[in-house]
């Protein structure tokens, strides 16, 4: 089976914290991704990567950046967590690199920002 | 950002009834289409892809129109479990395959 896993279930920050969020998929994918869902807004996509080291902003990048060093591992990181970064993030990865597969989604990370 | 398009219920159905989910895309030149589901709480699940020739699943249809840029998503003889949120979405075709959420329909089926 496929598996996308994210290091934390559950997060409490203070306001001004930098905050790690990693993600880990299992199957060699390509292509990985960044989500955040809020009530009333649905999945609003922060950041993407097609390949290694390569990153591409989506609809709401403020105050977020990301890193993939290697082809596994997408991390998402708040440089200083504000309350309104207060969401459920989600990562996903997809095969193959045209992007028209199946999306695999971890089991999300929900941050409270204090 | 092109737009995707769903009616965000909730749906309120008894056990038995049939019900319908209509999605609207804004871009021509979307590429794939596909319906997830997403339980409470949880993260989202492939349902079904979408065809232009439709495609059926037991008791789940789904359909596009791409003349009319929607896509539909019949459940038929609803179970309690099929109480969630059923996400449309579509990915563009281009440089960036980037798939496009809609906001979710709820659905809530009752004994």
């Amino acid at each position: 089976d496929v598996k996308v896993t994210q290091s934390s279930r559950y997060l409490v920050k203070r306001t001004g914290e930098k905050v790690f969020l990693e993600c880990v998929q299992d199957m060699d994918h390509e292509n990985m991704f960044w989500y955040r869902q809020d009530p009333g807004l649905g999945l609003r996509l922060i950041y993407f990567s097609y390949d290694v080291k390569m990153k591409e902003k989506g609809d709401i990048p403020e105050g977020y950046s990301v890193s993939r060093e290697k082809k596994e591992r997408f991390s998402l990181i708040l440089e200083s967590a504000s309350t309104n970064q207060t969401s459920m993030y989600l990562c996903a990865s997809s095969f193959p690199a045209a992007g028209t597969g199946e999306l695999f989604f971890g089991e999300g990370s929900r941050l409270t920002v204090l | 950002r092109k737009e995707v398009e769903q009616d965000p219920g909730p749906f309120n159905v008894p056990e038995g009834a049939t019900v319908a989910f209509n999605c609207t895309y804004s871009n021509s030149a979307s590429q794939s289409f596909f319906w997830y589901r997403q339980d409470c709480r949880k993260e989202p699940k492939l349902l079904m892809s979408v065809y232009s020739s439709g495609n059926e699943d037991g008791r789940f249809t789904a359909q596009l129109n791409r003349a009319s840029q929607y896509i539909s998503l019949l459940i038929r003889d609803s179970k309690l479990s099929d109480s969630a949120t059923y996400l449309c979405v579509v990915t563009e075709k281009g440089g960036s395959y980037i798939p496009t959420f809609g906001r979710g329909t709820s659905l809530i089926v009752h004994p």
